[in-house]
Formats: C-alpha cells, structure tokens, sequence
C-alpha cells in the first residue's frame, strides 16, 4: 500500500537552532497536512497544503508542497522548548477520502 | 480550534469487560475516523464514517465496532476488553470539500489489565 517516508525520526536541538523534516511517498498526494502531537494528546493541526508548490507560514512554522506532489517539509524557526512533541505528516492520496500518515518525528529542544 | 471531544480520557479495565469509547463534535462533519496509535508511533487507521449510518473498516484489523446513528456522534464499542487492546484510541472528523483536512480529538488512553 501507499507509503510516507518521514525523515529524520528524531532530532535533539539546542534552543534557538531551526529544524527541517521532510516527508516523501512515491505516490503523489492532493493534499499534505503538518501535525505535532504531544504525549498523551491528540494530534493538532498545524499548516495544510493544498497545491503543488504552495508555500505556508504560521509564525515560525513554514511549510512547502512538493512541485512533484509526492513530498513536503516542515521548518520551524527559532526553536523555543514548547515545540517539543512529535510531528506527524499526513498525505491524502487522489479519490480517497483516507489520510496515510508518516511515522513522526520526534523533537527536543535542549534550552 | 477543532471542537471535538473524546470521553473518557483515560481508562483501566479488566480483561473481558465490554466499553464503549464516546466521540462527538459539534462542526456539523459528515466523515468521522477512529485511530489507534501506540505511544509515539504512527497512527492506524480502524474505522471510518461517512454520514449516518455509513460506517467502514479501516486499514488495520480491529476487534472494535462502530455505530453512526447521528452526525455528531461516533462511539466504539469494544465487547471483549483484552490485554492486546492496551492503546491511544484517536478520534478525527472532517468537512471533505474535494481535500482532506482532519481534526483530531484528545484521545483515549485506555488500559486492559
């Protein structure tokens, strides 16, 4: 079946570094939605992506829709301690009202 | 803000006990999901709902059922509790309008002993 790669799966960073994940699939995606999860919660949106190319912010959150529409990448700025968690991609393949999620990459930010 | 709502938040149950997990939002959704999720792992999808009376299996086997007799409200029943149900059950709903966008609840944390 259809397939996230989520990279990397975890990242230790020191507070004030920025940070990149990317999520890649060989199936091309209509929609690429950005989640962080904290332990014992559910999952809250952060960014969704509708178009190939398009290119959101929301504060120090940006986020990209692949031209080929098969990957993303989330990039947070200035990392501060409460963007601990773990950040879910989540891809929503054509014709299928289903999201494929990635496996989650997990975040700590060392003050 | 999504307004969706999971009761009970956390849940610790002998093996052989039936349960039943509430879901309900109030954003007028037709399509609400169920997903179980191992602390920190990916989420599996388990079952799914279109409208009332519309429900699906997902794409991980489950011994839970579901039930859709109003919008607004998607309980799932386990009758037989057991050990190997120990999990993070996750409820989302959407507003499908051509492209994706789900909401998630805070989940149920639920312990069979």
């Amino acid at each position: 079946g259809q397939q996230l790669n989520q990279s990397p799966q975890s990242m230790f960073i020191q507070e004030g570094e920025d940070v990149s994940m990317n999520c890649t699939s060989s199936s091309i995606f209509n929609t690429w939605l950005w989640y962080k999860q904290d332990p014992g919660e559910g999952p809250v949106l952060l960014i969704a992506l509708y178009k190939a190319g398009e290119l959101t912010s929301n504060g120090r959150l940006t986020a990209q829709f692949g031209i080929t529409r098969k990957d993303s990448f989330l990039n947070i700025s200035a990392s501060i301690p409460s963007d601990v968690g773990i950040y879910f991609c989540a891809g929503q393949v054509d014709s299928s009202y289903k999201l494929i999620f990635g496996s989650g990459t997990r975040l700590l930010v060392r003050p | 803000e999504a307004d969706i709502y999971q009761t009970p938040r956390y849940l610790v149950i002998g093996t052989g006990k039936k349960i039943t997990l509430e879901c309900s939002q109030t954003m007028g959704h037709d399509k609400m999901y169920w997903y179980q999720q191992d602390p920190g792992m990916e989420l599996h999808l388990i079952h799914y709902s279109y409208g009332v009376n519309s429900t699906e299996k997902g794409d991980l086997s489950s011994e839970s059922t579901v039930s859709r007799i109003r919008t607004e409200h998607f309980p799932l029943t386990l009758e037989s509790a057991r050990p190997s149900h120990t999990s993070q059950y996750l409820c989302a709903s959407s507003d499908y309008r051509g492209q994706e966008t789900q909401y998630f609840g805070p989940g149920t944390r639920l312990l069979v002993l």
